[in-house]
């Protein structure tokens, strides 16, 4: 089993509809959790960070956390052509801290 | 100037060479992580390195070496490449006192093609 976990995609949403990601983990220890964009070809960026249980709203996204259940989602509101994107879900793993563990990614289409 | 550089930005090398991948920050960061990604495959990592004297494996060094020269120049390279090296290779740092709220910065990635 991979550490973390996503869907690989394509996920297809219509203009201004709601896409929504989901991203499994492995580690019970994880402590962090991020959401990162990637255009093709380009470096990651930071979009969300959560580490408690719950949601956190920035803007038009909101990651919600589950420890129990070991998953962490986004969701992305009023989704524009500009948000089709590759999304990559990280998480903090190991008694060290910081050094961030991969899921392969989900590519959102964003169709007007 | 970018937060953290890296060079080159394309290169094409031969089966068997050595190259050497540059990453350098003016973030002031302490750690620093060499990143491959492959289509579908996410970012693995191949090494990180907490400090100066701190380098350590990640979960794909085989066929890959690292140095850290300073706080801001960590190198990455590849002894001996081959076809299956080919990808995109990402250089982050963090700083550990931020680093639960704010993850990693990334440099603009180096696109590596060994044929």
């Amino acid at each position: 089993q991979k550490e973390v976990e996503q869907n690989s995609g394509p996920l297809s949403v219509p203009e201004g509809a709601i896409a929504s990601l989901n991203c499994t983990y492995s580690d019970r220890g994880s402590q962090s959790f991020f959401w990162y964009r990637q255009y093709s070809g380009k470096s990651p960026e930071l979009i969300m960070s959560i580490y408690s249980n719950g949601d956190k709203e920035d803007g038009r996204f909101t990651a919600q956390l589950n420890k129990a259940s070991q998953y962490v989602s986004l969701l992305i509101r009023d989704s524009q052509p500009s948000d089709s994107a590759t999304y990559l879900c990280a998480v903090n793993v190991g008694a060290a801290g910081n050094k961030l563990t991969f899921g392969g990614g989900t590519r959102v289409l964003v169709k007007p | 100037d970018a937060d953290v550089t890296q060079t080159p930005r394309n290169r094409i090398t031969k089966t068997g060479k050595r190259i050497m991948l540059e990453c350098s920050q003016t973030k002031g960061h302490d750690r620093m992580y060499w990143y491959r990604q492959d289509p579908g495959l996410g970012l693995r990592l191949i090494y990180y390195s907490f400090d100066v004297k701190d380098i350590n494996k990640g979960e794909i060094s085989d066929g890959y070496s690292v140095s850290r020269q300073a706080q801001a120049k960590f190198s990455l390279s590849l002894e001996s490449a081959i076809p299956n090296q080919t990808a995109l290779y990402f250089c982050a740092t963090s700083d550990p006192s931020a680093a639960a709220n704010y993850g990693y910065t990334f440099g603009s990635g180096t696109r590596l093609t060994v044929v």
